[in-house]
């Protein structure tokens, strides 16, 4: 079954250190997407990419850097820069975005970080 | 400001009720998406709809362009419908609601 596969489901760092979430689709969607959310807010967009080796920043991209080195993988890294990095993470993905036609949307099944 | 507004943010229901969920937006959209998302936190997309009404087993999905409204209804309702419902509205990117969270009462 296609789908996006998260990993890990649950992380923990100190805070100081860099780590990397994973975010794989087999769909063969060109978009995709990091969402950050936390409690009583909406999704909150960090970066997308709509193609390989290409990717714009969110609302909130501060201490947060991505690459798209392949059109199934997505992975976010949250750096010591980000102040408050403690949150739930979701990957997600669609065919498309911005073609003024619906875009069905995927999301994976999340990452809950937690800095100490 | 927020381009996609939802209420109410909790609802209590018992077994058999017949739920609704509303949804108000601002932006001129492609698509509007209602998203479940269940305690362990992934969510599942529901229905994508443009225009009119979709129907998928007990729930329903309504949208009026003209008023920039959806309805999400929900009949017959069961425990297990119990979960966080998202509003998202869609034009060059995703705009969403902070959610409606759901309890059925068996």
């Amino acid at each position: 079954d296609g789908g996006i596969t998260q990993s890990p489901k649950y992380l923990f760092r100190k805070e100081g250190q860099n780590v990397t979430l994973s975010c794989e689709q087999n769909l063969n969607h060109d978009a995709m997407y990091w969402y950050r959310q936390d409690p009583g807010q909406g999704l909150r967009l960090i970066y997308y990419s709509q193609i390989v080796n290409d990717f714009q920043k969110g609302d909130i991209a501060e201490g947060y850097s991505v690459s798209r080195e392949k059109k199934e993988s997505f992975p976010l890294t949250v750096t010591s820069a980000q102040k408050n990095p403690t949150a739930f993470y979701l990957c997600a993905s669609s065919p498309y975005l911005g073609t003024g036609v619906g875009s069905p949307l995927h999301f994976g099944n999340g990452t809950r970080l937690t800095v100490t | 400001k927020n381009e996609v507004e939802q209420s109410p943010q909790n609802l209590t229901a018992q077994e058999g009720e017949f739920i609704t969920i509303n949804c108000s937006y601002s932006v001129g959209i492609s698509a509007l998406h209602w998203l479940q998302q269940h305690p362990g936190g992934g969510i599942v997309s529901l229905f994508m709809l443009s225009s009119g009404k979709k129907k998928h087993g007990r729930l329903i999905a309504t949208i009026n362009i003209q008023e920039k409204h959806s309805s999400l209804h929900i009949t017959a309702s069961h425990p297990r419908d119990s979960a966080v419902y998202i509003c998202a509205v869609e034009d060059n990117q995703f705009y969403f609601g902070t959610g409606t969270s759901l309890t059925v009462i068996p």
